[in-house]
C-alpha cells in the first residue's frame, strides 16, 4: 500500500461547480501538506501549503487537513475550464530530509 | 525565461545505452532536486543537492544512476545501461528555502523512452 493515496479520476464537472479533491495517508509523521497542479506535459506547480491541521484559503481554493483522520482535501469554488489539470497532493515529515511524498494525482476536467 | 530549464525534453534510446539529462535551476536557488514520474503516478524523489553537495539519495537511485551538480549551478543526471523500466519523466526542481514550505519550482521534465 502506498503512503499517500489519491483517486486517479478523471473527475468531470461542469463549469462553476465546487470541486472536492482528497488524499489519505498512512504516515502519522507527516506534518507539511501541499497541493500541486500539473497541466499536461508540464511540471507541477505549488497551489497551497498547510502546516499541521486546519484550513487555509486562497482565492477560490481552500485546503483542509485532518490529521486525526489522516485525510486532506482541496476545494475549488466556481471551477473554470482553466482548472482542468491533474492535482497532486504532497506531504513531508520532519525526519524525511527534503523529500516530498506525492500522491498519484487526480485528473480534473471542467467542462464549459 | 527565469524558470527551471531541462534538456533534452525527450530522449528515445535503446536498452543498454547511457543517457544524460541536464537541469538549469533558477539562478538564485541553492537547492536542487530530481524526481521521477511515471505515467499516471505522482513524482518520486530521487536525490537532493544543496549547492554542490549531494545530501540525500533515494533507495530508488540504483548504482546505474548518478547525479552531479558541479559548482552548485546546473545539474546532470546520468543513467547507465538503461532498462525499459527506466522509461519515465525525469523532473528537476529548485528552491530557495527548505521543502517544509513546499515551494519547489519544477521544470517541464525530460521524458525518457527506452526501447
Amino acid at each position: 500500500q502506498k503512503e499517500v493515496e489519491q483517486d486517479p479520476g478523471p473527475l468531470s464537472v461542469p463549469e462553476g461547480a465546487i470541486v472536492s479533491l482528497n488524499c489519505t495517508y498512512s504516515n502519522s509523521a507527516f506534518q507539511y501538506f501541499m497541493w500541486y497542479r500539473q497541466y499536461s506535459r508540464k511540471g507541477p506547480e505549488l497551489l497551497m501549503y498547510t502546516y499541521s491541521s486546519g484550513n487555509k484559503e486562497d482565492g477560490r481554493f481552500t485546503a483542509q487537513v485532518d490529521k486525526s483522520s489522516k485525510y486532506i482535501s482541496l476545494f475549488i469554488r466556481d471551477s473554470q475550464p482553466s482548472d482542468s489539470a491533474t492535482y497532486l497532493c504532497a506531504m513531508k515529515s520532519d525526519n524525511a530530509g527534503n523529500m516530498l511524498t506525492f500522491g498519484g494525482g487526480t485528473r480534473l476536467m471542467v467542462k464549459p | 525565461d527565469t524558470g527551471v530549464s531541462q534538456d533534452p525534453r525527450h530522449k528515445i534510446t535503446k536498452r543498454g545505452q547511457n543517457v544524460t539529462f541536464r537541469c538549469d535551476p533558477i539562478s538564485e536557488h541553492n537547492r536542487l532536486y530530481w524526481y521521477r514520474q511515471t505515467l499516471g503516478q505522482g513524482p518520486e524523489f530521487l536525490t537532493y543537492f544543496q549547492n554542490e553537495a549531494q545530501l540525500e539519495k533515494s533507495r530508488l537511485l540504483s548504482d546505474r544512476f548518478s547525479a552531479e551538480r558541479p559548482k552548485g549551478s546546473f545539474s546532470t543526471l546520468e543513467i547507465q545501461r538503461t532498462e525499459q523500466g527506466d522509461s519515465a519523466m525525469y523532473l528537476c526542481a529548485s528552491s530557495l528555502q527548505a521543502t517544509n514550505t513546499g515551494e519547489l519550482f519544477f521544470g517541464e521534465g525530460s521524458r525518457l523512452t527506452v526501447l
